[in-house]
């Protein structure tokens, strides 16, 4: 079946650690994102990508990297610069032409800082 | 800048009753509106899009409804269900970009 993949679920940090979110789809859409949800706020969007080897920074980038090497894949890395990384991270993913497709999104990694 | 509101932001209903969640944008130039559900701790589920032509989208118990010059759409969801309780959230797709904007949710309580 086709979807997006997140890995791992559930993620522990060290104060001054980088740490990697996965996102893999297999929807062989064009455009990914990655979104932060916190508790009684809507979803921010941290990066988004709408072709390999580009992407763009969205409202909340600073103390976070991308990258995309392959259309598949699009791994979210949360530096030590991100001073309150707990969150809910979600990565979706969309075709890029046509009214009538929306977006897909995977099943999120809860991040906590120790 | 585009704003999406969702009224109201928590609602409790008994089982059985229909039930209508609403959502508000600011900026009428939409591509497309989306609703989608959130169970705790899970990521979120398309229910339906409504292109920005159409006036409305059904599926089963769901329907959804736009008026694009109003800035507004609503969620009827009929004879609700204990299983229907989750988050509720309105995301709407501007023109030119493909970037979308959400609303904060609803937070739904359909109770035995």
């Amino acid at each position: 079946d086709g979807g997006i993949t997140q890995s791992p679920k559930y993620l522990f940090r060290k104060e001054g650690q980088n740490v990697t979110l996965s996102c893999e789809q297999n929807l062989n859409h064009d455009a990914m994102y990655w979104y932060r949800q916190d508790p009684g706020q809507g979803l921010r969007l941290i990066y988004y990508s709408q072709i390999v080897n580009d992407f763009q920074k969205g409202d909340i980038a600073e103390g976070y990297s991308v990258s995309r090497e392959k259309k598949e894949s699009f791994p979210l890395t949360v530096t030590s610069a991100q001073k309150n990384p707990t969150a809910f991270y979600l990565c979706a993913s969309s075709l890029l032409q046509g009214t009538g497709y929306g977006y897909t999104f995977g099943s999120g990694t809860r991040l906590t800082v120790v | 800048k585009q704003e999406v509101t969702q009224i109201p932001a928590a609602l409790s209903v008994p089982e059985g009753e229909n039930l209508v969640l609403n959502c508000s944008f600011t900026d009428s130039a939409i591509y497309n509106l989306q609703w989608f559900r959130q169970d705790p701790g899970k990521g979120l589920t398309s229910l339906l899009l409504i292109q920005s032509s159409q006036r409305e989208q059904t599926s089963g118990r769901l329907n959804a409804s736009l008026d694009k010059s109003s800035g507004r759409s609503t969620l009827y969801i009929a004879a609700s269900q204990p299983g229907d309780s989750a988050t509720y959230l309105c995301a709407v797709k501007k023109g030119g970009g493909n970037k979308l904007t959400f609303g904060t949710g609803t937070q739904l309580k359909v109770e035995l």
